[in-house]
């Protein structure tokens, strides 16, 4: 079966400083694995997505994630936070089921970013 | 170009009462997606649609609820008779076709916050 845990409901940094929010995943088979962001009152954006090539991933506004499958986990860094990085954060997983891709979707991380 | 667009942006209704939520993919996603976000929680699967194949329904939480898509592209999610604990945002998001080994990726809208009262 397939699942994800977001450790942390909450994550607050200082702008400037790195951000670390984790992600454990299970998986029954390699597994497709992306992040989320959802800022308030906007869509979820792909943030980035391992798909089974390299184990370090590159997104969007400076976002990396790095995929270690012996330790089960993808978790999202970026070396130095700012203010408009502060939004919700959904690590999500994908199996296939009936002919298509299917997401699961974490809990969820808030990031507080503060001057 | 357009990204999915979702109507209304925010409902409230009074408990008992039906309540239509509409999704407007993006141009040429023949996939669509319903989500439901209840707060603290992340994104519930509830239906998909994929050109003119029969809907996954499997995620739908009760027979209260139902979907449907007209002409492969706008969709209408139904909740009948709601009820307090249907609150939440509901999601859609398209994609293109049926993903072959890789994955398409899943534009989403901006939501639908629905209140019962």
């Amino acid at each position: 079966a397939q699942s994800v845990t977001q450790l942390d409901s909450h994550v607050s940094v200082s702008e400037g400083t790195p951000v670390l929010l984790r992600c454990n995943y299970s998986s029954s088979y390699s597994p497709s694995l992306f992040w989320y962001v959802q800022h308030p009152n906007k869509g979820l954006q792909l943030l980035l997505k391992y798909t089974s090539a390299a184990t370090l991933v590159k997104g969007i506004n400076g976002f990396e994630a790095e995929f270690k499958k012996s330790e089960t986990s993808f978790h999202l860094t970026k070396p130095s936070a700012h203010m408009s990085d502060a939004a919700e954060y959904f690590c999500v997983v994908t199996y296939r089921s009936g002919g298509y891709n299917k997401l699961i979707f974490g809990a969820g991380t808030r990031l507080a970013v503060h001057p | 170009g357009a990204g999915v667009s979702q109507s209304p942006s925010n409902k409230v209704t009074e408990k008992g009462k039906d309540v239509e939520l509409r999704c407007d993919p993006i141009s040429g996603h023949t996939a669509l997606y319903w989500y439901r976000q209840s707060l603290g929680q992340g994104l519930e699967f509830l239906i998909y649609f994929q050109g003119n194949s029969a809907p996954d329904k499997s995620g739908l939480p009760s027979d209260r609820f139902s979907a449907e898509r007209t002409g492969g592209s706008v969709s209408t999610l139904t909740i009948q008779r709601t009820q307090q604990e249907d609150s939440a945002v509901y999601l859609c998001a398209s994609s293109w076709g049926r993903s072959v080994g890789s994955y398409n990726e899943q534009f989403f809208g901006p939501g639908t916050r629905l209140t019962v009262l």
